[in-house]
């Protein structure tokens, strides 16, 4: 089972520059999330999709967009990359509520 | 505001002895717990969890406790072992959050042999 898959592993971005991260998952969950994670501060919630149609803001959406494609697929943009936005970024999908989360093995993602 | 939080940045123990990993929550409306463990490269995957209707739940090693009136949660792993090094993140849900976890800061903890 190849679980939650998330593409790329790793990117250098210029600041002002764009990228798409793709997000897929196969186990049929509702629900798919992005978190990033930054030293000293945990996982954040940056956006989330209940439902295959739906997506709402997280914690810290400022800079970021998402779209859920279909059922499996979530991807999250960032239009003008920022040096804010260095982070290792995880996926995560989940059946429904209190239901725990299956993550990916994360995006590092650095912004010079 | 951080409505999870994880105090201690890192806990050292020796094989074979107890770890106890604490985390304390504000939202009175969280009532569904977990516990998250995450090696390095590798993404966060999930341990164990507690509903607020219990104060204990128990699997093999790990032991997690509620106490609801603390709003408190710990982590016990008897007995310790080296590959439990790992990140360990506590994280909660209910209420307006239902489906979205919230993580608290986590902590890292190195077991030696």
């Amino acid at each position: 089972n190849a679980g939650v898959t998330q593409t790329p592993k790793f990117q250098v971005l210029k600041t002002g520059q764009s990228m798409t991260l793709q997000c897929a998952q196969d186990m049929n969950h509702n629900s798919m999330y992005w978190y990033r994670q930054d030293p000293g501060m945990g996982l954040r919630l940056i956006y989330y999709s209940a439902s295959e149609g739906t997506t709402d803001k997280g914690e810290v959406p400022n800079g970021y967009n998402v779209s859920r494609l279909n059922k499996r697929e979530f991807s999250l943009r960032l239009e003008s990359a920022a040096p804010s936005q260095t982070s290792v970024y995880f996926c995560a999908s989940s059946p429904g509520q209190r239901y725990g989360y299956t993550f990916g093995s994360g995006t590092r993602l650095t912004v010079v | 505001d951080q409505q999870v939080k994880q105090n201690s940045p890192s806990l050292s123990v020796q094989e074979g002895r107890i770890s106890i990993l604490n985390c304390d929550y504000t939202n009175s409306m969280f009532d569904y717990f977990l516990w998250y463990k995450k090696y390095p490269a590798e993404g966060p995957t999930f341990l164990i969890s507690i509903s607020s209707i219990k104060d204990k739940n128990e699997d093999g090693r790990f032991t997690v406790f509620l106490n609801k009136s603390a709003k408190h949660l710990s982590l016990h792993i008897v007995p310790s072992q080296p590959g439990d090094s790992a990140v360990y993140f506590c994280a909660a849900t209910g209420g307006t959050s239902y489906g979205k976890l919230t993580f608290g800061q986590g902590t890292i903890l190195t077991v030696h042999p």
